[in-house]
């Protein structure tokens, strides 16, 4: 059965510094993977995906991920941190075994303070 | 493009009431997913329909039910409802399937009395 871990509830990180959101997945096929953000009383967001080809993914907001099957992870980056980035972040999962149902983690509130 | 809506936007309703969420898709995309969040459980998988066919089902109560009509839009029915019922029910909306990123609407926030 697919499967999405976020093993942090909270990230805590200064503006300016470097974040990371960690992500890990288990699929039996092969996985499209997926980071979504949401900001309070909103929608989520897309922020970049994984289908295929190079391993580092960038998306919006300067917001980039690194795929590594032979960890089964998808860690969310960025460079240096904005207070404006502090929300919840989903990553999620879907694979043809899983009838490509999305499958979301619990979600990450990252906090930036200035 | 305008992006997914959902109406309403928030709804009161009691026990045993039942309830209808519309979802309109950005134009042009044929595939509908409906999704429960709430801070117990994160984002639950409800449904996802494509050419108004049912293509996958989350583990909900038969209570929960949805269709899609030929235009792509999708309603969400939640009959003889319960307190645990109360979430934000977000629709999300994606060109096919498979690959594609999924956008999601603002979410109908439903509350149970």
């Amino acid at each position: 059965a697919q499967s999405v871990a976020q093993p942090e509830d909270q990230v805590n990180v200064a503006e300016g510094n470097p974040l990371t959101v960690k992500c890990t997945y288990s699929v039996s096929g092969n996985p499209y993977l997926f980071w979504y953000v949401q900001y309070p009383n909103r929608g989520l967001q897309f922020l970049l995906k994984y289908i295929t080809g190079d391993n580092l993914v960038k998306g919006s907001y300067g917001f980039e991920a690194e795929f590594n099957k032979s960890q089964t992870s998808f860690h969310l980056k960025k460079p240096s941190a904005l207070v404006s980035d502090s929300a919840l972040y989903f990553c999620a999962v879907r694979d043809e075994t899983g009838g490509f149902k999305t499958i979301f983690g619990a979600g990450t509130r990252l906090f930036v303070k200035a | 493009k305008a992006g997914v809506t959902q109406t309403p936007r928030y709804l009161i309703k009691t026990r045993g009431q039942q309830v209808t969420l519309s979802c309109s898709p950005i134009s042009g995309h044929r595939s509908v997913s409906w999704y429960q969040q709430t801070p117990g459980q994160g984002l639950q998988f409800l449904f996802e329909y494509f050419s108004e066919t049912q293509r996958n089902k989350g583990n909900f109560p038969g209570r929960f039910s949805g269709r899609q009509f030929s235009n792509s839009r999708s309603e969400m029915n939640v009959s003889t409802l319960e307190l645990g019922d109360s979430a934000l029910y977000l629709c999300a909306s994606s060109l096919w399937m498979d690959q594609e990123t999924q956008y999601f609407g603002p979410g109908t926030r439903l509350l149970v009395l």
